[in-house]
């Protein structure tokens, strides 16, 4: 069955320090991965996307994450987090072709000054 | 950022009242969709629509309707609101030839009192 893990409900980050978002995946076709991020009360917003080839990609807001097909991973990290990075972050998988995508159940960031 | 456009952004009304949240997007995207979320929590597909005149029920149980009569239209209908209703709807939409990826609205937050 196809599915979108995302193992940390919350995670809390000092301004400056790097950070970590894991994603693992369960899907039968090449999977096309998004991150999203959703500030509060607003809409989601896509950060990055991977289709194929290089599995480093870079997304806004110096954001970037590194596909690992033997891990089924795609986990987001950013080497320095700004306060304003505070939000809800989705990772979601889907199709090129068809109809089905499939998000996690998100992570929250907090960062403390 | 993504054309889609969601109103109201807001809207607070009485219990038995008949709403229409209203979604456009001028991207010419094919396929539609309508997401709830509570605060904090994961995104729920109530509805989705492939193309004009297609729409199907998503995953979650909803008691609101759609309709696609044009392409740029997606409007979401609760016939009688109740305060189970009570939620944030996404709007998005995506394009088949450009990899299904999924755009959002800023969402609309329905309270019913």
């Amino acid at each position: 069955a196809q599915s979108v893990t995302q193992p940390d409900i919350h995670i809390t980050v000092s301004e400056g320090a790097s950070l970590e978002l894991r994603c693992n995946y369960s899907y039968g076709a090449t999977p096309y991965l998004f991150w999203y991020v959703q500030s509060p009360g607003q809409g989601l917003q896509l950060l990055l996307k991977y289709f194929s080839g290089d599995t480093l990609v870079q997304g806004i807001k110096g954001f970037e994450a590194e596909f690992k097909r033997s891990q089924s991973s795609f986990n987001l990290r950013k080497p320095s987090v700004h306060w304003s990075d505070a939000a809800e972050y989705f990772c979601a998988v889907g199709a090129y072709t068809g109809n089905q995508f499939y998000f996690g159940t998100g992570t929250s960031l907090t960062v403390i000054p | 950022e993504a054309d889609i456009y969601q109103t109201p952004r807001y809207l607070v009304i009485g219990t038995g009242k008949k709403i229409t949240l209203e979604c456009s997007q001028t991207m010419g995207h094919d396929k539609m969709y309508w997401y709830q979320q509570d605060p904090g929590m994961e995104l729920h597909l109530i509805h989705y629509s492939y193309g004009v005149n297609s729409t199907e029920k998503g995953d979650l149980s909803s008691e609101s309707t759609v309709s696609r009569i044009r392409t740029e239209h997606f409007p979401l209908t609760l016939e009688s609101a109740r305060p189970s209703h009570t939620s944030q709807y996404l709007c998005a939409s995506s394009a088949s030839h450009e990899g299904n990826t999924i755009y959002f609205g800023e969402g609309s937050w329905l309270t019913v009192v």
